[in-house]
């Protein structure tokens, strides 16, 4: 079993530009839920994603939107980078509503 | 509002000492809580969970224990090793109105590190 897996593990984009961030939970786990996290902060909810559908937001703007596929994997796309939008970006998947288990995590540069 | 506080922010010991982590939690309804593992630039690693029924939970060296009355929890680390140098997170989940578990609250972790 693979676990969670992210792609990219780093990127570098400038502001403005768009980025799409990849995820695939772990095999059985039907639920995909995505974070950021700052340096030196604890993970911030963007969204999950469960049957395709965005079933909870954090308070994230409309730049940041999601998909996710009927294999379950899902991405993370956020439009008009800005600086802040500089983190880690942590896909975690689960069973419903059972423990989730996080990805490696890809680290977003914006310049 | 509900919030995750945990202390210290950081903390430094020697290798093979005992160290004890806190978390304090404002979250209601309460579903669960559970401590991460996370070593830098990774992503968290489950470490332990405990619902409200439950005031200790054990994983090798790791023993959390939950006290729901005073919304604290709190992790000790026994004999520490090189490699549990990393940031301990403690998350706390929401319960919805089905009963089932909700919003996950984080804390902003304690960061550790073991020195030879």
């Amino acid at each position: 079993d693979a676990g969670v897996t992210q792609s990219p593990t780093h990127l570098i984009k400038t502001r403005g530009q768009q980025v799409t961030l990849r995820c695939s939970p772990k095999s059985g786990h039907d639920t995909v839920s995505w974070y950021q996290q700052a340096l030196g902060q604890g993970p911030q909810f963007i969204f999950q994603y469960y049957e395709e559908e965005e079933r909870q937001r954090g308070n994230f703007p409309d730049r940041f939107s999601g998909h996710q596929f009927p294999n379950y994997s899902s991405e993370l796309n956020v439009n008009a980078l800005l600086l802040g939008d500089s983190a880690l970006y942590l896909c975690a998947s689960s069973q419903e509503a059972d423990t989730q288990y996080f990805g490696p995590g890809t680290r977003l540069t914006v310049l | 509002k509900n919030q995750v506080e945990q202390s210290p922010q950081s903390l430094i010991i020697l290798e093979g000492k005992n160290c004890t982590l806190q978390c304090n939690y404002t979250v209601s309804p309460f579903s669960n809580l559970r401590w991460y593992k996370q070593d830098t630039g990774r992503g968290p690693v489950s470490l332990t969970i405990m619902t409200f029924s439950e005031n200790t939970k054990s994983n090798g060296r790791y023993t959390a224990t939950l006290d729901a009355d005073t919304k604290q929890s709190s992790l000790h680390i026994t004999a520490s090793q090189l490699s549990d140098s990393a940031s301990y997170i403690c998350v706390v989940s929401e319960r919805d109105y089905g009963g089932s578990q909700g919003n996950l609250i984080f804390g902003k972790g304690t960061k550790l590190s073991v020195k030879p």
